[in-house]
């Protein structure tokens, strides 16, 4: 069955600084990867998705992953951390079955 | 407004008694799922849907319930609450295809004394 782990439950980071929140999946069949991020007391919205094109994606608020199958990963990142990027953010994986999210990780953003 | 909706946002209720949670989406999205979410397990997959008078259970379908008669509409209900159901849940909904984006619904937050 599909996994996904996402290293840290949080990180810290400063205003200005590189965002690189982890992902790492299981599967034998390269999957459909997804990050979505939670704000308070919202639902969940999508962040980019890798869909078997193009392995470096960009999404919205200058977001972007890098799918790397040899590594099983699908990373986010980001140059530079924003006040307004605090949020949780979760990878998801769809193989063969419905979407699997990890356990997401929370992102501070420290001023 | 086009887009999934859920209702009530807030519910509390008493160990034993029954609860509906409604989704409604407008898009005539095929897929529809209930997830909810725990502090330290992420979302889990509770039911889902692929269509019309067509369900299957997800990762955590214990002590839940739902139903689809018609496109727009997929309620969870709790037959017999229990404090473990204390969670926020979640309704989404996508197209066919899996490679689609799969929308979320503001959440209800369920709180069983």
């Amino acid at each position: 069955a599909q996994s996904v782990t996402q290293l840290g439950s949080h990180v810290s980071v400063s205003e200005g600084a590189l965002v690189l929140l982890r992902c790492n999946y299981s599967s034998s069949v390269p999957p459909y990867l997804f990050w979505y991020v939670q704000y308070p007391n919202q639902g969940l919205q999508l962040l980019l998705k890798y869909t078997s094109a193009a392995t470096l994606v960009k999404g919205i608020n200058g977001f972007e992953a890098e799918f790397k199958k040899s590594e099983t990963s699908f990373h986010l990142t980001k140059p530079s951390a924003h006040m307004s990027d605090a949020a949780e953010y979760f990878c998801a994986a769809w193989g063969n079955t419905p979407l699997v999210f990890g356990k997401g990780t929370r992102l501070s953003v420290i001023a | 407004d086009a887009g999934i909706t859920q209702s009530p946002r807030y519910k509390i209720t008493e160990t034993g008694r029954q609860v509906t949670l409604m989704c409604h989406q407008t898009w005539s999205h095929s897929y529809m799922f209930w997830y909810r979410q725990d502090l330290g397990h992420g979302l889990r997959l509770i039911y889902y849907s692929a269509a019309a008078d067509i369900t299957d259970k997800g990762e955590v379908p214990d002590g839940y319930v739902v139903s689809r008669s018609k496109t727009e509409n997929f309620p969870l209900t709790l037959e017999s609450a229990t404090r473990s159901q204390t969670s926020v849940y979640f309704c989404a909904s996508r197209r066919q295809s899996s490679t689609d984006t799969q929308y979320f619904g503001p959440g209800t937050r369920l709180t069983v004394l």
